[in-house]
């Protein structure tokens, strides 16, 4: 059975950072690549980055770039989300998700639970 | 910047009735990139659909999508009291992902 398990929620000053871990159980880690994707309060989902559990190569979001960094770390199948120069729009909660792919179609296929990050002075 | 649009914003039904929601995309997307979600309150999303019309497990058959192009549809026969929910369509393509703003669908 697949699981991601994230960390607890936290809350921030603006300006600081968060660093949000995703543990995954349940299949081989290294096969599928990795998505963050976060939802503020009452809205809708922003896809934020990926990760390549394999390579650990990443692509970010453009209007993330510079403050979001994703790592993996193979050895327990754990993959982090770290957002830097927090502001109070960063407030969402936070999904990790396990990608999976069919015949070329590429989906969101499980999810974390979500951690919600509060930013706030 | 690519867009997906979706329509209706809120969509007021009652169970029994059939729900048709709508995706579309500002340019043309490879149908294998497209995919469907629900989303209850407090809970992840749950995938309903990928490659534009392929169920996910567990996913009854009442749920179907379909389109091609930049057109895209939701379409959910005999609503149940469980199908009232938020929907997203989605695109992922090249390792990067864009969302619909989404679909409510409440009851009526």
């Amino acid at each position: 059975q697949v699981k991601l398990v994230q960390s607890g929620a936290e809350v921030k000053k603006p300006g600081a950072s968060v660093k949000v871990s995703c543990k995954t159980s349940g299949y081989t880690f290294v096969t599928y690549g990795l998505s963050w994707v976060r939802q503020a309060p009452g809205q809708g989902l922003e896809w934020m980055g990926w990760i390549s559990a394999y390579y650990g190569s990443t692509n970010y979001a453009q209007n993330l770039q510079g403050r979001l960094s994703l790592t993996r770390d193979t050895s327990t199948g754990t993959v982090y989300m770290e957002l830097s120069s927090l502001r109070s729009d960063d407030t969402a909660v936070y999904f990790c998700i396990s990608e999976r792919e069919t015949t070329g179609s590429i989906y969101f296929q499980y999810w974390g639970q979500g951690t919600l990050v509060t930013v706030s002075s | 910047e690519f867009v997906l649009t979706q329509s209706p914003g809120t969509l007021s039904l009652s169970p029994g009735e059939r729900a048709t929601l709508s995706c579309r995309a500002s340019q043309s997307v490879d149908s294998r990139h497209l995919a469907w979600y629900q989303q209850k309150f407090g809970q992840p999303p749950r995938l309903l659909i990928y490659g534009a019309s392929n169920r996910a497990t567990d996913i009854p058959d009442r749920i179907s999508g379909s389109g091609s192009g930049t057109d895209f549809t939701l379409s959910i026969s005999r609503l149940e009291h469980e199908d009232f929910a938020v929907y997203y369509c989605h695109v992922y393509g090249s390792s990067r992902a864009t969302f619909g703003q989404g679909t409510k669908l409440e009851i009526k």
